[in-house]
C-alpha cells in the first residue's frame, strides 16, 4: 500500500512564526505537491516538485517555500506564518502511469 | 482559462437509491478523469480513472462516463449506503502539457440517509 506521512495533524502556531510541515512518502515516485484545502475554495495548489531540487510554483505560492534535498520528502516552509494561512494543509505525491495522487492524512495549522 | 466544475456543493439522497454526480470542465483537453473521495478532517482517497477514449468504467458499485464532446463525466454510486456519505472531487489530468499536475473540481458532498 502507498504510504504518504506529514508530520503533524494538528499544529498551532504565533503570527511570524516561521513553520515547518514535512511530507514523506514510500514510493520512490517522483512528483510531489502540497495544497491548502479551505471551504469553499476547494484544493488549491501550492507548489510542486517533479524531482530532487526540483520545484514549480502552483496557483498560490505566496508567501511559502518549499525543499526537496530527497526524493522521499517535501518540505513546506511558512517564513513568517499570518493568521491568513490558517488552513488544513494535504500533501500528494504522483502515480504512474496516470498522475493518480496519493494524500497524506493533512495538517491542519491555526495561526493566531 | 481552464474550469471545473462539480454540480452541486450538496447532495441527499435515501438509502438504496443511486447517487449521481456530476462534473463539467472548459477550456482544456484533458487525457483523463479522476474520481477521489474525501471524509472529513482527511485527505482525499483516489477511487478511479476514466480515460479520453472510454465511454464508461465500473469499479463495484461506482460507473464514471466520460463524455469529451460535453466535456462531462458522470459519478454514479449504485445502491448506495450511509457508509458512502463523502465530499466526492473530480479532477483532470494530462492534455497538451502532462506535468503530473491536476486540476481539482470543488467536491460535491454526499449525504446518504438510512
Amino acid at each position: 500500500d502507498v504510504k504518504v506521512t506529514q508530520s503533524s495533524r494538528y499544529l498551532v502556531k504565533r503570527t511570524g512564526e516561521k513553520v515547518f510541515l514535512e511530507c514523506v512518502q514510500d514510493m520512490d515516485h517522483e512528483n510531489m505537491f502540497w495544497y491548502r484545502q479551505d471551504p469553499g475554495l476547494g484544493l488549491r495548489l501550492i507548489y510542486f516538485s517533479y524531482d530532487v531540487k526540483m520545484k514549480e510554483k502552483g496557483d498560490i505560492p505566496e508567501g511559502y517555500s518549499v525543499s526537496r534535498e530527497k526524493k522521499e520528502r517535501f518540505s513546506l516552509i511558512l517564513e513568517s506564518a499570518s493568521t491568513n494561512q490558517t488552513s488544513m494543509y494535504l500533501c500528494a505525491m504522483g502515480g504512474r502511469p496516470h498522475n493518480e495522487q496519493f494524500f497524506g492524512p493533512g495538517t491542519r495549522l491555526t495561526v493566531l | 482559462s481552464q474550469k471545473i466544475e462539480q454540480n452541486s456543493e450538496a447532495l441527499n439522497i435515501q438509502e438504496g437509491k443511486t447517487a449521481t454526480l456530476t462534473c463539467n470542465y472548459t477550456n482544456y483537453s484533458p487525457a483523463y478523469l479522476q474520481w477521489y473521495r474525501q471524509d472529513p478532517g482527511r485527505g482525499p482517497v483516489f477511487l478511479l480513472l476514466i480515460r479520453e477514449n472510454e465511454k464508461e468504467k465500473r469499479k463495484e458499485r461506482l460507473k464514471v462516463t466520460f463524455d469529451t464532446t460535453l466535456k462531462q463525466s458522470l459519478f454514479h454510486i449504485t445502491a448506495s449506503q450511509p457508509a458512502d456519505s463523502a465530499t466526492y472531487l473530480c479532477a483532470l489530468a494530462g492534455g497538451s502539457s502532462n506535468t503530473g499536475k491536476l486540476i481539482f473540481g470543488q467536491g460535491t458532498t454526499l449525504q446518504v440517509k438510512p
